[in-house]
């Protein structure tokens, strides 16, 4: 079926930069997509989410950006800080209530 | 986290018995959801239900089984038929039933192991 994935599974930035998750979706029906954020040994937190409607999506922080037409979505972290590093996942809505996930990148945060 | 609870935290359990996670919330939610993640992967959704008394399958249902018989509680029951348990096994919630984009909250996860 279809799935949701990311093109990079590591990514390491210096304490300050700006980081930028990328993940690719395959289902042009999916309306509504969402970033989690995933410590060793934790259960996955809620960072932002977006719907089909919409291109970008800003918190604190972080800002999310949707291409429809490249069924292409981002999460940008600003000014990144070493409790940044964790696992990011991408999901979709990919179904009646039920969400696809991918595989996730691994985010690694020099001081 | 976010109301919602796991037990226990870490689980061992010999080949050719079932075992029984529990997920417990309190954030009057109605549906819930049982995921599987392996090591370097993804979330895989084992079962999910929408309202009490029901559930629905999702990729990887074989080898488990769930109920429903209270709205704030989803117990997961590894069967000894599940060829490969050992796996981190994270519960979730979302209000509301039906379609809409509601997230997901999880809970701290289950880490089981087979002896």
């Amino acid at each position: 079926g279809e799935s949701v994935g990311l093109h990079l599974p590591t990514l390491s930035v210096q304490e300050g930069d700006n980081s930028i998750i990328n993940c690719a979706y395959s289902n042009s029906a999916s309306d509504y997509f969402i970033w989690y954020k995933q410590e060793s040994g934790k259960g996955p937190q809620f960072i932002i989410d977006i719907r089909s409607n919409m291109d970008k999506r800003q918190g604190q922080r972080v800002t999310v950006l949707l291409n429809k037409t490249v069924k292409h979505l981002s999460l940008q972290i600003a000014a990144t800080q070493p409790g940044d590093s964790a696992v990011y996942f991408c999901a979709e809505n990919s179904g009646y209530s039920t969400l696809t996930f991918g595989k996730g990148t691994m985010l690694l945060v020099s001081p | 986290d976010g109301g919602i609870t796991q037990s226990p935290k870490y689980l061992f359990r010999k080949e050719g018995q079932n075992v029984t996670l529990s997920c417990e919330q309190n954030l009057n939610h109605d549906a819930m959801y049982w995921y599987r993640q392996d090591p370097g992967q993804g979330l895989r959704l084992i079962y999910y239900s929408q309202i009490v008394n029901d559930f629905q399958k999702g990729d990887i249902a074989e080898g488990y089984s769930v109920s429903r018989e209270k709205k704030e509680s989803f117990p997961l029951t590894v069967t000894s038929a599940q060829k490969n348990p050992t796996a981190f096994y994270l519960c979730a919630s979302r209000m509301g039933i039906g379609g809409g984009a509601n997230e997901q909250f999880f809970g701290p996860g289950t880490r089981l192991t087979v002896l």
